[in-house]
Formats: C-alpha cells, sequence, structure tokens
C-alpha cells in the first residue's frame, strides 16, 4: 500500500512535443505529491508539487494533473527541450507534524528529447 | 543561499570496512532525511530527523546501519561492517516543516562503492 507505480520507464519525445509521465497510488492518506527531476551525478530536485485538493497545477511548461478519485497524477511537460532530458521521479507523502513526510518515490522516468 | 551539502562525493571501500557520509543541512531546516538510491531498489526512505524528538530509523534497512544528528544540524550515517549490497548513492534532504512548508531539497549524495 506504500508503493507509488510510475510509467513509462523510459520515454522518447522529439523536440516541442509534449512528454507525459503518470503515477498511481494505492494510500489514501497521502496528500502531497512532488516530482523531482534528476540529472546524472546530481541530487533529485523538486520540480513542482501538488496538494489533493486541486486538480491541475501548473508552472511553466511543467503541469501536474491530479485524479483524487482514481489515485493517480501526471506530470506534462510541454514544448519539451533538450534541455529536460533527465530522470524524473514521482513522489507522495503524508503532511501533518505527526507526520515524518518520508517520500515514497516511483521508479523513475529517463526521458530523452531528440533535437 | 547554501544548499544541503554532502561528503565525500565519491567513497570506495572495502567489504566489511565501516564507513561515515555526511550532510550539511540548509541552515534553518529542522527536518533531515537520508534517502538510498540504488538500481535494485530506487530511491528508498532511511532515516528522519526532527528537532529534538526520537527519530525515525523505519527505513533503515539492518542494524549496521545507524545515523545521529549533533547540534539539530549536521548528520552523519554510518555503515559498519559495509557489504557489496550497500553499494549506492546516498541521498540527505531537508525541509523547514513549519507553517505548512514540506518541501524537500536533496543533496549532490553521496555514491559509495564496496569492493
Amino acid at each position: 500500500q506504500q508503493q507509488v507505480k510510475q510509467s513509462p520507464q523510459s520515454l522518447i519525445v522529439q523536440k516541442g512535443g509534449i512528454s507525459i509521465i503518470n503515477c498511481a497510488y494505492e494510500n489514501t492518506a497521502f496528500d502531497y505529491f512532488p516530482w523531482y527531476q534528476q540529472f546524472p551525478g546530481k541530487g533529485p530536485a523538486l520540480l513542482i508539487a501538488i496538494r489533493p485538493d486541486v486538480s491541475e497545477k501548473k508552472e511553466g511548461r511543467f503541469t501536474i494533473s491530479f485524479n483524487k478519485s482514481a489515485k493517480q497524477f501526471s506530470l506534462h511537460i510541454m514544448d519539451s527541450q533538450p534541455g529536460d532530458s533527465a530522470t524524473y521521479f514521482c513522489a507522495a507523502s503524508t503532511r501533518g507534524s505527526s507526520n515524518t513526510g518520508k517520500l515514497i518515490f516511483g521508479q523513475g522516468t529517463t526521458l530523452q528529447v531528440k533535437p | 543561499g547554501a544548499g544541503v551539502s554532502q561528503s565525500p562525493s565519491n567513497k570506495v571501500t572495502e567489504k566489511g570496512k565501516d564507513v561515515e557520509l555526511r550532510c550539511d543541512p540548509i541552515s534553518g531546516h529542522t527536518a533531515l532525511y537520508w534517502y538510498r538510491q540504488s538500481l535494485g531498489q530506487g530511491l528508498e526512505f532511511l532515516i528522519y530527523f526532527q528537532g529534538n524528538s526520537a527519530p525515525d530509523k523505519s527505513g533503515l534497512p539492518s542494524d549496521r546501519f545507524s545515523a545521529e544528528r549533533t547540534g539539530g544540524s549536521v548528520s552523519t550515517l554510518t555503515i559498519q561492517r559495509t557489504q557489496q549490497e550497500d553499494s549506492a548513492v546516498y541521498l540527505c534532504a531537508s525541509s523547514i516543516r513549519d507553517g505548512g512548508s514540506y518541501e524537500q531539497y536533496f543533496g549532490p549524495g553521496t555514491r559509495l562503492t564496496v569492493t
């Protein structure tokens, strides 16, 4: 029940295209859903995050769509650029002072954007 | 300001030796997390520190792993009698955990290789 399932494992997109990565969870106690971007040799960098009281959040070219009833959320990268080529991780945690807030991560998606 | 820093960036050790990994969180961040990133297991939670509270050690894989956090700031992760399966990237993250802020910011990681 603690798992977060992420797909696809790898993704190749042409420059200017839309990249879509999907995640699904089981634990209904999760109430914070961040996405991280990781380049080789670097630590994960927080990209964008959403809470379950909204269905969509947009920051620049990055959008999270959230479907609470389906327990699914996705990352959309619009106008994908070669510089977006990286590994993307979805994650989930439970907020609140009585919880640790530890992140449960998906398995990651390696995105390659072709010029 | 300065981000999370970790040292060393790389560590090669022989099987059976002890290693210490260090994390300096972002100044003012009261919460500190250790995660491990390996090919087989992805990103997994190890341990959580918050202020003066007892740490959440539920993610530590064996009693060979321990961690401490001195003065509410720097943390050290110690692995005793290292095994080859301990080879991974060890990541530290910190968070404010106040006022509803739950974002975790990661350091660059320590790549541990056990030979």
